[in-house]
C-alpha cells in the first residue's frame, strides 16, 4: 500500500530555534499535501495545503511566516517551524493526496517538543 | 476550522459490548470517513461512506450516514481491548483537491 513517511518522528529543540519536518510519499506522486497540528487529547486542525511548485494555502489564524511550507517535488513537502516556542509543541501530521487516484494517505506524525 | 462534533467525547465500555459513536457536520459533503488513532500515533483509515450511501459495513464496523441530519454514526460490535483508541470522523466537501476536516473525536476505552 501507499506509504507516507514523516521525519523526524520526534524532535526536541530549544526555544528560538527552527525545526524542519519532512513529509515524503514513498511510492506515489502527490501534487497536494496537507499539514495538520494536533494538541494533546484534541483533534487534528488543518494548518495549510501544500501544492507542488506553488505557494501553500494557509488556514485562518496560521502564520505563514511562522510555519514555512515548501513543496519542491512531487514526493516531498517540508514544514519548518521557525523561532519555535513552547506553545508550538504539538503533534504535526501530514497527509498526501495520490495524484492519479485522489486517495489520501497519512504520515505517522512528528512530535515536536520545544523547551 | 473544525467541521463538527463527535459525541460522546469519551466512552468507556466492557469488552464484548458494542460501542456507538456519533458525528455531526455542518456543510454539504462528498464523503465522510472514520479514522482511528492510538495514543501518540498516526491515523488509521477505517471506512469511507459516500454522500449517496446510507450504511456501510466492514468487519465489526458499521457506519451510517444521514445527510438530511448531517450526521453519521460508527458502531463497533463485540468490542475488544485492542479497540481502545480515539476515533475521528472526517469530511470532504467535494471529490476534488480539498482537505479532510476532522471532528473532535471520541476517546474509546474498552476494559477487559
Amino acid at each position: 500500500g501507499a506509504v507516507v513517511s514523516q521525519h523526524p518522528s520526534r524532535v526536541i529543540c530549544k526555544s528560538g530555534t527552527s525545526v524542519k519536518i519532512e513529509c515524503r510519499s514513498l511510492d506515489f506522486q502527490a501534487t497536494t499535501m496537507f499539514w495538520y497540528r494536533q494538541f494533546p487529547k484534541q483533534s487534528l486542525m488543518l494548518m495549510a495545503t501544500s501544492n507542488e511548485g506553488s505557494k501553500a494555502t494557509y488556514e485562518q489564524g496560521v502564520e505563514k511566516d511562522k510555519f514555512l511550507i515548501n513543496h519542491a517535488s512531487l514526493t516531498l513537502s517540508t514544514l519548518t517551524v521557525t523561532s519555535a516556542h513552547p506553545e508550538d509543541s504539538s503533534f504535526y501530521i501530514c497527509s498526501a493526496r495520490r495524484s492519479n487516484t485522489g486517495e489520501l494517505f497519512f504520515g505517522e506524525g512528528s512530535r515536536l517538543t520545544v523547551l | 476550522s473544525q467541521q463538527g462534533e463527535e459525541d460522546p467525547q469519551a466512552l468507556s465500555i466492557q469488552e464484548g459490548e458494542n460501542a456507538t459513536m456519533n458525528c455531526s457536520y455542518k456543510t454539504s459533503i462528498n464523503n465522510l470517513q472514520w479514522y482511528r488513532q492510538n495514543s501518540g500515533r498516526g491515523l488509521v483509515h477505517l471506512i469511507l461512506i459516500r454522500s449517496n450511501e446510507r450504511e456501510k459495513h466492514s468487519g465489526r464496523l458499521r457506519v451510517t450516514l444521514d445527510t438530511s441530519k448531517k450526521s453519521s454514526s460508527l458502531l463497533i460490535t463485540a468490542s475488544r481491548a485492542a479497540d481502545t483508541a480515539s476515533y475521528f470522523c472526517a469530511t470532504a466537501r467535494n471529490s476534488g483537491n480539498t482537505p479532510l476536516v476532522f471532528g473532535k473525536g471520541t476517546r474509546l476505552s474498552v476494559i477487559a
